[in-house]
């Protein structure tokens, strides 16, 4: 089946800097792909839409300066997190939509940012 | 604005109990509904998907109906075992790509 990647799995950083996460289709071009955060034994929470080759699409409520998303490639969108504080730290978990077909989402394992 | 909601929030089973997780959503105008898997500190992996023009789907043990008219969906799993524990997603598709989640329920089977 179609595999979604996250790199890194788990980072930690100072207050202040920024971190950047990756979300790469391991063998599917996404043309669509997710971001989601996850706040502790809460659910997931849609952050962006991203499209290939044009800039994403923010949920209300969500930074567009704080939270930049890169969608360069059919394979690879990253998500950049930056002047990160102790509240940014969460669970970002991306999906990516195969082709135009976006029923099903395939999810990555996740990123653990914890911010000191 | 769709909000779902599971109950139970939390459910404690010995093994090999049948159990019914609980998923609703306040408006029907779904294109999907689809039920995931989530361990602990881990990502996502989907169980079920059921179209808005299904009324069930299964999978082995789980099982998965929709009534969407009554904004109601639920997840039956047969048979629980230790491996099942896991917190349980429900998440609804609106329009062309957008998913709301619910709250989700902890499941723990124990042996």
């Amino acid at each position: 089946g179609a595999v979604v990647s996250q790199h890194p799995s788990r980072v930690i950083c100072k207050s202040g800097t920024s971190v950047k996460i990756e979300c790469r289709s391991l063998d599917f071009q996404a043309t669509t792909m997710f971001w989601y955060r996850q706040f502790p034994k809460k659910s997931l929470m849609l952050m962006a839409t991203s499209n290939e080759g044009s800039k994403a699409t923010y949920e209300q409520g969500v930074e567009k300066d704080k939270f930049l998303i890169n969608h360069a490639s059919l394979t690879l969108s990253t998500l950049t997190v930056t002047s990160a504080h102790p509240e940014d730290s969460s669970f970002y978990i991306c999906s990516a939509g195969q082709g135009k077909n976006t029923d099903t989402q395939y999810f990555g394992p996740g990123t653990r940012l914890t911010v000191l | 604005k769709q909000e779902v909601t599971q109950i139970p929030a939390a459910l404690s089973v010995p093994e090999g109990e049948n159990l019914v997780l609980n998923c609703s959503f306040t408006d029907s105008a779904i294109y999907n509904l689809q039920w995931f898997r989530q361990d602990p500190g881990k990502g996502l992996t989907s169980l079920l998907l059921i179209q808005s023009s299904q009324r069930e789907q299964t999978s082995g043990r789980l099982n998965a109906s929709l009534d969407k008219s009554s904004g109601r969906s639920t997840l039956y799993i047969a048979a629980s075992q230790p491996g099942d524990s896991a917190t349980y997603l429900c998440a609804v598709r609106e329009g062309t790509y957008k998913y709301i989640f619910g709250t989700g329920t902890r499941l723990k089977v124990l042996a």
